[in-house]
């Protein structure tokens, strides 16, 4: 069974620029999940999709990240513009239904560096 | 506020040994607790999980407890190999309702030696 796939594995802008991350989850999934996590910490939630509905988005700020999972499948997650504090690794993750307790697939993740 | 707390950021522990890696919580909604282990340029994978109606899952080498009056759980591997040689997170999750958000610890590196 393919695992979660990401892409780029590595990217390098300047501030004020923008940049996309692409997921494709494992087959069948229906949730798809997007974790920030900075050097040093855990994981944090940006947002949670249940096939192509948003479920929880209240760790995203809005006004310049954004994301959308087309057709309940790929999801690709934007920064528009980047900031220094935007350095982090993003990792996608999938699961088969969403419900509580459910374990989580996670992908290598896009390592993300603001210069 | 961190709700899901890993007090040790590292630990080293000799092969053979047994490695304990501790994990608090204050969020009285939290009913499911996972561990996951994460290599380095890795993802992380799924390693075990417990359920607040058990004090304690074992799988092979692995053993979670969990002590729910005290909000602690623990992760006790032996014996330790260098391959277990990662970083753990703890997370946690509220079963009630339809989202499995995670909630994720700080994390422990974990070194296991010759």
């Amino acid at each position: 069974e393919a695992g979660v796939a990401q892409s780029p594995r590595y990217k390098i802008i300047e501030k004020r620029q923008s940049v996309a991350f692409w997921c494709n989850p494992i087959s069948g999934h229906a949730t798809l999940y997007w974790y920030q996590q900075i050097l040093g910490q855990g994981p944090k939630l940006l947002i949670q999709f249940q096939n192509n509905g948003v479920v929880d988005d209240s760790q995203l700020p809005k006004d310049r990240f954004s994301a959308e999972r087309l057709k309940g499948v790929d999801s690709t997650l934007k920064i528009q513009p980047a900031k220094l504090e935007d350095s982090a690794v993003y990792l996608c993750a999938s699961s088969p239904w969403g419900g509580g307790g459910e374990k989580l697939f996670f992908g290598s993740g896009t390592q993300l560096s603001v210069l | 506020d961190q709700q899901v707390k890993q007090n040790s950021p590292s630990l080293s522990v000799q092969e053979g040994r047994i490695s304990i890696l501790n994990c608090d919580y204050t969020n009285s909604m939290f009913d499911y607790f996972l561990w996951y282990k994460k290599y380095p340029a890795e993802g992380p994978t799924f390693l075990i999980s417990i359920s607040s109606i058990k004090d304690k899952n074992e799988d092979g080498r692995f053993t979670v407890f969990l002590n729910k009056s005290a909000k602690h759980l623990s992760l006790h591997i032996v014996p330790s190999q260098p391959g277990d040689s990662a970083v753990y997170f703890c997370a946690a999750s509220a079963q009630a309702g339809t989202a499995s958000k995670l909630t994720f610890g700080t994390g422990t590196r974990l070194q296991v030696t010759l």
